[in-house]
């Protein structure tokens, strides 16, 4: 079956360092996102690609990058990790409009 | 900003009694998306509602959405304590290309 998987699951990290969280999905889908997810505020997009080598800014991307060099990998990347980055990450994959979205299990990073 | 805003924030009742949810939205959709969430775990897809309908059911599920108001409802009818969840509203803005912004959630609490 089709899948969508985040790895790892949970993270610790320390201020300062650059963190990677991994997102695949085998659906094929073109479309792919990375929200954050904290109490109080709902799921905030952060990147979006709509396909290879495609990349977009979301309403929280200060401090993140992604880079999309196929089509089943979406990483996101904190380039430096800092404290209020905190939080649940979801990678998010869908196939075209008017369509639902499949999400991941989700990663928990801890900034110390 | 979200664009959807979701009342209320958390709800509690009884087996048996019916859910309602209700979300509100800004801008022009071309379709919402409601979601549901266990605890701990990633976003599943309940149910897709197009601009042009006007109320979808699937099972116990009962959405509507009234463009003219901007505004959508999820009813449960006959709620179950396997229904205990958050659930979020996510629209598809037109002329965003494909993007899901979601609400801040409802968090349901359904007591045996």
């Amino acid at each position: 079956d089709a899948e969508i998987t985040q790895s790892p699951r949970h993270k610790i990290t320390e201020t300062g360092r650059q963190v990677t969280l991994a997102c695949h999905q085998t659906w094929n889908h073109n479309n792919m996102f990375w929200y954050r997810q904290d109490l109080g505020h709902g799921l905030r997009l952060i990147h979006y690609s709509y396909g290879v080598q495609d990349t977009n800014k979301g309403e929280v991307s200060d401090g993140y990058s992604v880079s999309r060099s196929n089509t089943e990998d979406l990483p996101l990347t904190l380039e430096s990790a800092a404290s209020s980055q905190t939080s649940v990450y979801f990678c998010a994959s869908r196939d075209t409009l008017n369509t639902e979205a499949f999400f991941g299990q989700g990663t928990r990073l801890t900034v110390v | 900003s979200q664009q959807g805003e979701e009342d209320p924030q958390a709800l509690s009742i009884q087996e048996g009694e019916n859910a309602t949810m209700n979300c509100s939205y800004k801008t022009s959709i071309n379709n919402l998306q409601w979601y549901r969430q266990n605890s701990g775990r990633g976003l599943v897809h309940l149910i897709l509602i197009r601009s042009n309908e006007r109320e979808k059911h699937s099972g116990r599920l009962r959405v509507t959405l009234d463009t003219s108001k901007k505004s959508s409802s999820l009813l449960i009818t006959a709620s179950r304590a396997a229904d205990t969840a958050s659930y979020f509203c996510a629209t598809d803005a037109y002329n965003q290309g494909g993007k899901l912004i979601f609400g801040q959630g409802t968090e349901l609490s359904v007591k045996p």
